[in-house]
């Protein structure tokens, strides 16, 4: 079935350093991704919706310039936590909308970034 | 009120019991229906679409009530592997390009 692949799985990183993450698609389209933050015990909060060509959409008080969200292809979507913080330290998802219906997202296996 | 409401919980349930868990959407022409199941630390995967009939898969049974606005998840025979955060995604937008709102989750914890 359709996998979403998402790199790097964990990293640690030192405040004010940016870190990239990659989210691909593995054999169909995604035109729309979806990048979500989760902190311990809870919900997913989605922070933007990543359109292939186009600016992406982000979420009220999630900060544009601080995380970078570029989908150059029908494949691939990344976010760069820009100038890292301790407190950007969270578990980072991305989806992927599935072109067959009845099965609405797919999920990458996550990243968490830890922020020295 | 939020879009998609759920129950956080937790429900603490011993093996071998039925639970039950609801979730409420607000927009009466949301187009579909879903339960997640997320496990710490991992990414949710799809447990089930709900269908406006209900459907069953094994020991789960979803249920849609398009009147009252919410859907169901119901677990039979609860087993230990049944721990987990169940997540009610509602598909609002109806277009590829759709609006995905997902509950906030319900934890599930069934003991031996």
């Amino acid at each position: 079935g359709a996998v979403v692949s998402q790199h790097p799985s964990r990293v640690i990183c030192k405040s004010g350093t940016s870190v990239k993450i990659e989210c691909r698609s593995l054999d169909f389209q995604a035109t729309t991704m979806f990048w979500y933050r989760q902190f311990p015990k809870q919900s997913l909060m989605l922070m933007a919706t990543s359109n292939e060509g186009s600016k992406a959409t982000y979420e009220q008080g999630v900060e544009k310039d601080k995380f970078l969200i570029n989908h150059a292809s029908l494949t691939l979507s990344t976010l760069t936590v820009t100038s890292a913080h301790p407190e950007d330290s969270s578990f980072y998802i991305c989806s992927a909308t599935d072109p067959r219906p009845r099965i609405p997202l797919h999920f990458g296996n996550g990243t968490r970034l830890t922020v020295t | 009120r939020k879009e998609v409401e759920q129950d956080p919980g937790p429900f603490n349930v011993p093996e071998g019991a039925t639970v039950a868990f609801n979730c409420t959407y607000s927009n009466s022409a949301s187009q579909s229906f879903f339960w997640y199941r997320q496990d710490c630390r991992k990414e949710p995967k799809l447990l089930m679409s709900v269908y406006s009939s209900g459907n069953e898969d094994g020991r789960f049974t979803a249920q849609l009530n398009r009147a009252s606005q919410y859907i169901s998840l119901l677990i039979r025979d609860s087993k230990l592997s049944d721990s987990a955060t169940y997540l009610c995604v509602v598909n609002m937008g109806g277009s590829s390009a759709s609006k995905i709102i997902f509950g906030s989750g319900t934890r599930l914890s069934i003991r031996p």
